[in-house]
């Protein structure tokens, strides 16, 4: 059984600082997603990882992927007020064929001024 | 282009009901996935769909099904409704190819009474 384990899954930062937010999987998989959510939204689709060192970057949120250790990280950097919501990674069972993803509990991310 | 609409927005229904939500999906994506979001149990994966053909499902009971159409649109009903199954209820699409992610809609949020 695939499992996604997140942490921190609560955190509350200053602007201006910056954190990272850890994604362990149990099982080979060949995909690592992250997600955004705010309150009473759906689920806003950040990054989609490939493959073992990828890296990708979309303003102040990097996310890196380690296929060897099962590890994916979202780095904040120099967070700001609108970066507040609850991050997501998933990951979907690797062999092809069928989809779905698991998903970790979710990161609830505060910053405060 | 057009997202992933999910009808209805709300629904509240009494215990024993039935319900039946329905997605569709992004102009030619032809993968549609279900997932059930509580606050306890958090995202949780229902089924997965492909040319109308369920390819994978995940643990949940036989009360929950689903289906496909030609059209790639998909529904998912729910018997015999428990006051449990009170939850958002999202559903993604995905196009074809390694790098595409699950686009998600804005969910149905079923109310059990």
């Amino acid at each position: 059984e695939l499992k996604v384990e997140q942490n921190p899954l609560f955190l509350s930062m200053q602007e201006g600082k910056n954190y990272t937010i850890y994604c362990n999987y149990s099982t080979t998989s060949d995909r690592l997603y992250w997600y955004r959510q705010d309150p009473g939204k759906s689920l806003e689709s950040l990054f989609v990882l490939l493959s073992n060192g990828a890296v990708k970057q979309e303003g102040r949120l990097m996310a890196s992927l380690d296929t060897k250790a099962r590890l994916s990280t979202l780095h904040i950097t120099a967070a700001v007020h609108d970066l507040s919501a609850t991050y997501f990674c998933a990951v979907t069972y690797s062999g092809g064929g069928a989809d779905g993803l698991t998903f970790g509990k979710g990161t609830h991310l505060i910053i405060q001024p | 282009k057009a997202g992933v609409t999910q009808t209805p927005r709300y629904l509240i229904k009494t215990r024993g009901q039935q319900v039946t939500l329905s997605c569709s999906p992004i102009s030619g994506h032809r993968s549609v996935s279900w997932y059930q979001q509580t606050p306890g149990q958090g995202l949780q994966f229902l089924f997965e769909y492909f040319s109308e053909t369920q390819r994978n499902k995940g643990n949940f009971p036989g009360r929950f099904s689903g289906r496909q159409f030609s059209n790639s649109r998909s529904e998912m009903n729910v018997s015999t409704l428990e006051l449990g199954d009170s939850a958002l209820y999202l559903c993604a699409s995905r196009g074809q190819g390694a790098s595409y992610g699950y686009t998600f809609g804005s969910g149905t949020r079923l109310t059990v009474v």
